[in-house]
């Protein structure tokens, strides 16, 4: 059954540095999202892709965050500089229409130190 | 008054048992409605996806939305072991978009031998 991934499972990095989490989703699917999960917190949509572009963001989605799909099958999330409170679990997830099931990936794990 | 609230559990129950995981939401502009079980440290698996008001039923699994009540509940029969997780509600639609999901902070059901 296809999945989505995500690499890597873990990240580890230091405050004020750059990160980017992979993912890929499920090969015909068209919709794209991230989403994070703080610790014992809800998960929080993030931002969702479309086309090659971003359709909608949350506000925790700012400047420092930005996304890309830089080839048919990978699509990333980058965070410029890392602050502590980054540190959180963030799942990619993807759908073959706007009203179809979502599908997510297993997460990374990110440890801001 | 927070868009989506879940008790957040701990549910214990003997296996075999019948359980019943409730969600209510305050915008009456939500019309998908789905539930993910989620592993410690893993992601959101998909489990029932519904549409509006009424029963779907899935294997063990039985998913009943009342619009009118602005509350969804997952009934899981002939609970397993296995069984045991976090199980998250989700929804979509109206001014949140149909695109993006929010989330309940999610039930965490224990299921004893």
């Amino acid at each position: 059954e296809p999945e989505v991934t995500q690499t890597p499972s873990h990240q580890v990095t230091q405050m004020g540095q750059e990160v980017i989490l992979r993912c890929v989703p499920i090969s015909n699917h068209l919709y794209f999202y991230w989403y994070r999960q703080i610790l014992g917190q809800k998960v929080e949509f993030l931002v969702s892709f479309y086309n090659n572009e971003i359709s909608e963001k949350s506000e925790i989605f700012d400047d420092q965050f930005s996304v890309e799909r830089p080839d048919g099958s990978n699509f990333t999330l980058k965070i410029r500089s890392t602050k502590l409170e980054d540190s959180a679990m963030y799942f990619c997830a993807s759908r073959i229409s706007v009203l179809s099931e979502q599908y997510f990936g297993p997460g990374t794990r990110l440890t801001v130190t | 008054q927070k868009e989506v609230e879940q008790d957040p559990g701990p549910l214990s129950v003997p296996e075999g048992a019948i359980v019943s995981l409730n969600c209510t939401y305050s915008n009456s502009a939500f019309q998908y409605f789905m539930w993910y079980r989620q592993y410690s440290r893993k992601g959101p698996e998909l489990l029932m996806y519904t549409y509006s008001s009424g029963n779907k039923e899935d294997g063990r699994f039985t998913a009943q939305v009342d619009k009118s009540s602005k509350y969804i509940s997952l009934f899981i029969r002939d609970s397993q072991p296995s069984d045991s997780a976090t199980y998250l509600c989700a929804m979509s639609g109206g001014n949140s978009g149909y695109s993006t999901l929010t989330f309940g902070k999610g039930t965490m059901l224990l299921v004893s031998p």
